[in-house]
């Protein structure tokens, strides 16, 4: 069965770091792209960032680019995204998602259970 | 970057009706990657359409999506209690992936 999940949300100051986690299981994580998506409170989903298995093809949204860097381990199967420079407006909770298959045009099958990031002094 | 607009923001419903949700793209879509995601209230996004018309593994035959180009459409046949929550579409096929809006799905 797969599994993601989310960890590294938290309280953090404007202009202050964080690094979130996404641990997978189930599968082979090597050779599936990853996804970054949040939603701010009370608000719809955004995609913010894309990674291809081998790390060749990466993608951000411009809210995030500059910013944020998405990142992967495929020997200890987890996913990373470094945010710095936090505003208030990236104040979310940010899901880890696998698509639906090992393609690089797939929809999102699996999400992780999300992890809260407040930015605020 | 791909605009995707749904309509109604919110639908009310009784149990037994059909809901029709809308969801129009400012580009045609490349090979109709097109999906429909549900969400309820602190969960997960669940995806249940893709490639406009492809319901997910385990997905009720209530739900259905049709459409192509820049006009899609979800339909849900036969409302249940269960079925109230957010309803997203979502663009797979050009980066950035972009969402709609969302449609809330209220069951009276």
């Amino acid at each position: 069965e797969v599994h993601l999940v989310e960890s590294g949300g938290g309280l953090v100051q404007p202009g202050g770091s964080l690094r979130l986690s996404c641990a997978a299981s189930g599968f082979t994580f090597s050779t599936y792209s990853m996804t970054w998506v949040r939603q701010a409170p009370g608000k719809g989903l955004e995609w913010i960032s894309y990674i291809s298995s081998g790390s060749t093809t990466i993608y951000y949204a411009d809210s995030v680019k500059g910013r944020f860097a998405i990142s992967r381990d495929n020997a200890g199967s987890s996913l990373f995204l470094q945010m710095d420079n936090l505003r208030a407006e990236d104040t979310a909770v940010y899901y880890c998602a696998r698509g639906f298959s090992t393609s690089s045009v797939t929809p999102l099958l699996y999400w992780g259970q999300g992890s809260r990031v407040t930015v605020s002094s | 970057e791909i605009v995707l607009t749904q309509s109604p923001g919110t639908l009310s419903l009784s149990p037994g009706e059909r809901a029709t949700l809308s969801c129009r793209a400012s580009q045609s879509l490349t090979s109709s990657y097109l999906a429909w995601y549900q969400q309820r209230p602190g969960q997960a996004p669940r995806l249940l359409i893709y490639g406009a018309s492809s319901r997910a593994t385990g997905i009720p035959d209530r739900f259905s999506g049709g459409g192509s180009g820049t006009d899609f459409t979800l339909t849900i046949n036969r409302l249940e209690p269960e079925d109230s929550a957010m309803y997203y579409c979502q663009q797979y096929g050009s980066s950035p992936l972009t969402f709609g809006g969302g449609t809330k799905v209220e069951i009276k």
